[in-house]
This record gives C-alpha cells, structure tokens and sequence, in this order.
C-alpha cells in the first residue's frame, strides 16, 4: 500500500526552532511538498523537494532523503502565528498525491 | 486573481439525497484536483483533471460519486444518495501544467448529511 506518516502533534516555544517529519513508503516518487494548513482555512502550498538533502527557503526548510522514505519541514525563529496543521504530501506514481494526516504545531510564548 | 473558488461554502443535506458540489480553478491552471478531509481520515484525493479530462479517480466511491469537468472553467463532484459518511469538507485544487506539486486549494464546502 501507499503510506504517509506524521506524528499528530508536536509543540515548540517561540523564537525557537521545530522540525516536523514525515515518512512515506509509495510505489513510486515524483517529489513531496509540503503545506500549511490554519484551523478552518484551505491547505496552503510551502515547499517542494524532489531531490536529497536540505533545501534552505530562509524560516521554512526542508530536507529529503530519498533512499529512507524520510522528509523534514524545519521551521526556524518561531512565532506564536506558525501554530498550525503541516501536511507531507507525496506525488507517487501517476499523479495521484497522498497526503499524510498532518502535525499540529502549537508555538507557546 | 480571485483564487480557487467553491461553492457553495455549506451544504446540509438529508439521507438518500444528491449534493452538486461546484468548483472554479485558477484562470490557467489546467489541472484540478479534488479532495475530502475529514478528522479520521485526513486529506484523501477523490479525482484529478488534466485540461479537463479524467486522469484518475481512483480515489472516487465508484457507487455514488462522480466528477466532471465540462469546460477549463469549473468543475462538479456531484454525490448521489449521500449518506452521513460522507460528511466532510470537500476540497477542489488546481495548479499550473506539469506543477502538480504546488497545488492551489479553494475555501472547501462542508457537506453535512443528516
């Protein structure tokens, strides 16, 4: 089967840092994005990585390691307004994109 | 750019009844997606259109739901005999040709079904 894992929950304090993982096993790759999604609201597009290693985007980045099914979104200099659902979504084979159930970040002064 | 639009933004139905759910991409995204979150099962893909036609929906209920997309500027998921199972807010996304990755969400419809 197709699987996207997250931990549900994961808290922080502000001015720090958080990394939030994520860990597939597909039947196929083409790429993972992540989102961020606000309680009530749309799901809203982060980041992409399709090849390894880090990927330096300034508060968000992301790091990918292909041959471990293994993704993290890095979230750094916290704020109380980063409290929020991030979704792992992975382009499998085809077009299909499996999304994983999401890890609620909650940022405490 | 008004984003994704959907509606209607609520819909209440009764069991056994049909719910038309109605989607507007991007002005020039060919690609639209569909999906339904709910809190147990999370974000799960329905069907996914490519200048609008069907590419996959293999994440569709074959019995009761279907999709179109009969022109680039909107499309439907149309629920037949719904029941209280699928209450969910249904979410319609659409992105740039050969940028599936980066996907564009509407505002969802919650469908209730009593």
């Amino acid at each position: 089967g197709q699987g996207v894992e997250q931990p549900a929950k994961l808290m922080s304090v502000e001015g720090t840092f958080a990394r939030v993982n994520c860990t597939y096993s597909t039947s196929g790759f083409n790429g993972l994005s992540w989102y961020q999604q606000r309680e009530g609201q749309a799901p809203v597009f982060l980041s992409y990585v399709v090849l390894d290693g880090l990927k330096d985007s300034g508060h968000f980045s992301t790091f990918l390691s292909r041959s471990n099914g293994y993704s993290y979104l890095l979230l750094t200099e916290l704020q109380i307004k980063d409290s929020a659902s991030y979704l792992c979504a992975v382009r499998a084979g085809g077009y299909k994109v499996v999304f994983g159930s999401g890890t609620r970040l909650l940022v405490s002064p | 750019n008004a984003g994704v639009i959907q509606t209607p933004r609520h819909k209440v139905t009764g069991k056994g009844q049909e719910a038309t759910l109605w989607c507007e991409p991007i002005s020039g995204h060919s690609a639209v997606f569909w999906y339904r979150q709910t809190i147990v099962q999370g974000l799960e893909f329905l069907t996914y259109f490519r200048n609008q036609a069907p590419i996959d929906d293999s994440g569709m209920p074959k019995e009761r739901f279907s999709a179109q997309m009969p022109n680039q500027s909107h499309s439907t998921l149309k629920i037949q005999s719904t029941q209280p199972q699928d209450s969910a807010v249904y979410l319609c996304a659409s992105s740039l040709p050969g940028l599936g990755y980066e996907q564009y969400f509407g505002p969802g419809t919650r469908l209730t079904v009593l």
